[in-house]
């Protein structure tokens, strides 16, 4: 597609529920990554792929949050047993190059899940 | 460490007026800098950005940065704003060999009929 496209464009989630969110790079972007933007705060990184090898999951913030991109296109962000904090918007971005952050970004328009 | 500071959370300029938005990063490497602007419901988008070479950077829309290095500075300028610049403006920066950015919290930026 022309951008990156993430689905839904909103989510409202019980407590304790389970989520995923969906991020469909642009065709051929070898690098994918997840950030999370809480409420009047910047993007903060969760984790990098890199084809469908995860390279860098270090800003996971519990072991709630895992991630996949199993055929190296399409990739998942779940969150199990949501709590209040998970709250913000998060995003998706893909790369034409090898995650090097001068290459290039496409960044999508975000995932809103609020948790009530 | 990577860290940047945005002075500022909010911003009103009048149209037609000088934009300026401050931005202050600490890091441990050389690093790569980058203004990105989100307009409402949509994603981020680059403005600019340094890496090497010359430290004044010009960017879409009008605007640019100038890298400086004595002041760890970063600020972003454009010398006369229009209402179509009104959205939010986030910093950031990363390591030369990175894979990853480090935002700042973001300066939310009105522009003044």
């Amino acid at each position: 597609g022309a951008g990156v496209s993430q689905s839904p464009r909103y989510k409202v989630a019980k407590r304790g529920q389970d989520v995923a969110l969906r991020c469909d790079p642009i065709s051929g972007h070898v690098s994918l990554f997840w950030y999370q933007q809480a409420l009047g705060q910047g993007p903060e990184f969760l984790t990098y792929f890199q084809n469908e090898a995860q390279l860098d999951k270090s800003g996971l913030p519990s072991d709630r949050f895992f991630a996949e991109r199993p055929e190296g296109s399409v990739s998942t962000l779940k969150i199990q047993r949501t709590q209040q904090e998970d709250s913000a918007v998060y995003l998706c971005a893909s790369s034409l190059g090898w995650g090097q952050t001068n290459y290039g970004y496409t960044f999508g328009s975000g995932t809103r899940l609020t948790v009530v | 460490a990577q860290s940047v500071t945005q002075l500022g959370s909010h911003v009103s300029v009048s149209e037609g007026a000088l934009v300026l938005l401050r931005c202050n990063y600490s890091s441990s490497v050389p690093p790569y800098l980058f203004w990105y602007v989100q307009y409402p419901n949509q994603g981020l988008q680059l403005l600019l950005k340094y890496t090497t070479g010359a430290t004044l950077v010009k960017g879409i829309n009008g605007f640019e940065a100038e890298f400086k290095k004595s002041e760890t500075s970063f600020h972003l300028t454009k010398p006369s704003a229009q209402m179509s610049d009104a959205a939010e403006y986030f910093c950031a920066v990363s390591k030369n060999t990175g894979n990853q950015f480090y935002f700042g919290t973001g300066t939310s930026l009105t522009v003044i009929p």
